[in-house]
C-alpha cells in the first residue's frame, strides 16, 4: 500500500541553524502538508501546498519557514533560523485531490521527524 | 479552534467492542466528519469518514446520528494494537485544505 514517507526520523540541531525536513507524498496526490505536534500537546497545521504554490498556512508559519517541491518527488519544510521552541514532531501528509470527492481529499500523514532544537 | 469535543480517555477490554463518541453540535450540511488514530507518536492513521449515512470498513464503522450533531466510532473487536489517540475531525474538504485536531480519546485497550 502507498505511503508517504520521511527523512530524517530523527534530527538534532543547534539553535540558530537551518533545517531542512523531506517528505515523499504518494505518488498520485496532488496536494501536500505539513503539521506540527509539540511534545504533549495536539498536532497543529503548518501549511498546505498545490500546484507549487502555498494554498493555506498558519500563524506558526511565519518568515521562518518555506516549502518547496524540488523536483516530481519530495516535498520539503524549511526552518531557516530554528529556535528552541521549534523543537516537536512534524509530519507531512498528502491527498489526491483538495477538491469535490471527500475520499479524494483524504489526508495520509507520514511517520514523522522528530526535531530537537539544543 | 477544534469543531469536536471528545472525552479524554476511555478503557475497554480485549475482543469487546470499543465505542469512541464525538460530538460536533456546529457542523455544517456539507462537512464530513473523519476519524484518525495516532499510536504513540507516529502518525495520524486515517481510519473512516462520512457525511450523514453510517459507514463500514475492514477497521471500523462508524454512526453519525441523524442531526449529524455527533458520532461514534465503533472498533467491533478491539485488540491492544488499538490503544491510541482516536481523532474526530470535522472537515469542509473541498478548499480548506486543513485539519484542525482536538485532544482527543486516549483509548486503553486492556488484556
Amino acid at each position: 500500500e502507498p505511503e508517504v514517507t520521511q527523512t530524517p526520523s530523527h534530527q538534532v540541531t543547534q539553535m540558530g541553524q537551518e533545517v531542512i525536513l523531506r517528505c515523499v507524498p504518494i505518488s498520485n496526490h496532488l496536494y501536500f502538508y505539513w503539521y506540527r505536534q509539540i511534545l504533549g500537546q495536539k498536532v497543529e497545521f503548518l501549511v498546505s501546498f498545490y500546484n507549487n504554490e502555498i494554498s493555506e498556512k498558519s500563524e506558526i508559519f511565519d518568515d521562518q519557514f518555506s516549502v518547496e517541491r524540488p523536483d516530481g518527488s519530495n516535498f520539503t519544510l524549511k526552518i531557516r533560523s530554528t529556535k528552541l521552541e521549534d523543537s516537536a514532531m512534524y509530519f507531512c501528509a498528502s491527498s489526491e485531490s483538495g477538491w469535490g470527492n471527500p475520499k479524494e481529499e483524504t489526508q495520509y500523514f507520514g511517520p514523522g521527524t522528530r526535531l530537537l532544537v539544543l | 479552534d477544534a469543531k469536536t469535543t471528545q472525552p479524554p480517555s476511555m478503557d475497554c477490554a480485549e475482543g469487546r467492542a470499543a465505542n469512541l463518541p464525538c460530538n460536533h453540535s456546529t457542523i455544517s450540511g456539507n462537512e464530513y466528519v473523519y476519524w484518525y488514530r495516532q499510536i504513540h507518536s507516529q502518525g495520524p492513521q486515517y481510519i473512516i469518514h462520512g457525511l450523514k449515512n453510517n459507514e463500514t470498513n475492514e477497521m471500523a464503522s462508524l454512526i453519525i446520528t441523524e442531526d449529524r450533531k455527533s458520532s461514534t466510532l465503533i472498533l467491533p473487536h478491539a485488540t491492544l494494537r488499538d490503544t491510541a489517540v482516536y481523532y474526530c475531525i470535522v472537515s469542509l474538504g473541498s478548499g480548506t485544505y486543513k485539519y484542525i485536531f482536538g485532544t482527543g480519546t486516549r483509548l486503553k485497550v486492556l488484556a
